[in-house]
């Protein structure tokens, strides 16, 4: 079984939607987890880091559920901007070294 | 720009031959990764370094790859021999670890190896 776990997607939905994506993983020693934005054919963005009681930045709110195993990213008013790969990415253990990529959750937003 | 950055930014080379690249991490920072990644899929992890010191190599690192961050700033991964199936795009990160930290890490634009 994958340490991490995505839907691929594609999502598309319409500009002013709300979205959800979520990602499971299987390692439940998994400590640290966080959410990046992956344009076309450029680097990986932290969006932001995960925190056990859930957090919010702006129009994006990331949860987490260690009793499920999952992690959450919710979307709200979606811009054309959005358009994007999502990836959720964790560190196991008290070392906190290497990051745990899922494969990516492709969204568009069209207007 | 005081971010992650890597060289070069593309790299086309015949199968056998042999390339580096480098990778300097935002200058705070004591820890540095690369990364390989593949269309479709999220990046995978070759090797880490805090300071000086590699501290961790995936089984994905055969023989053919060496990493290298002698002065504990700037990082090198050469690849030996190169293959047709290590074109990917080559991602180095970086981030600053104490007492406290998740761990963020910072990604640098990432070198684009072709192997023909």
């Amino acid at each position: 079984r994958k340490e991490v776990e995505q839907d691929p997607g594609p999502f598309n939905v319409p500009e002013g939607a709300t979205v959800a994506f979520n990602c499971t993983y299987s390692n439940s020693a998994s400590q640290s987890f966080f959410w990046y934005r992956q344009d076309c054919r450029k680097e990986p963005k932290l969006l932001m880091s995960v925190y056990s009681s859930g957090n919010e930045d702006g129009r994006f709110t990331a949860q987490l559920n260690r009793a499920s195993q999952y992690i959450s990213l919710l979307i709200r008013d979606s811009k054309l901007s959005d358009s994007a790969t999502y990836l959720c990415a964790l560190t196991r253990g008290s070392t906190l070294g290497r990051l745990y990529f899922g494969r990516g959750t492709q969204l568009t937003v069209w207007p | 720009d005081t971010g992650v950055s890597q060289n070069p930014r593309h790299k086309i080379t015949k199968r056998g031959q042999n390339v580096t690249f480098r990778c300097d991490p935002i200058s705070e920072h004591n820890r540095l990764y690369w990364y390989r990644q593949t269309l479709g899929q999220g990046p995978e992890f070759l090797t880490y370094f805090q300071n000086e010191a590699q501290l961790e190599k995936s089984r994905l690192l055969s023989d053919r790859f060496s990493a290298e961050r002698p002065k504990g700033s700037f990082s090198t991964l050469e690849i030996q021999r190169t293959e047709q199936g290590d074109s990917a795009m080559y991602l180095c990160a970086s981030s600053s670890v104490d007492r406290g930290s998740k761990n963020e890490q910072f990604f640098g634009p990432g070198t684009r190896l072709t192997v023909l």
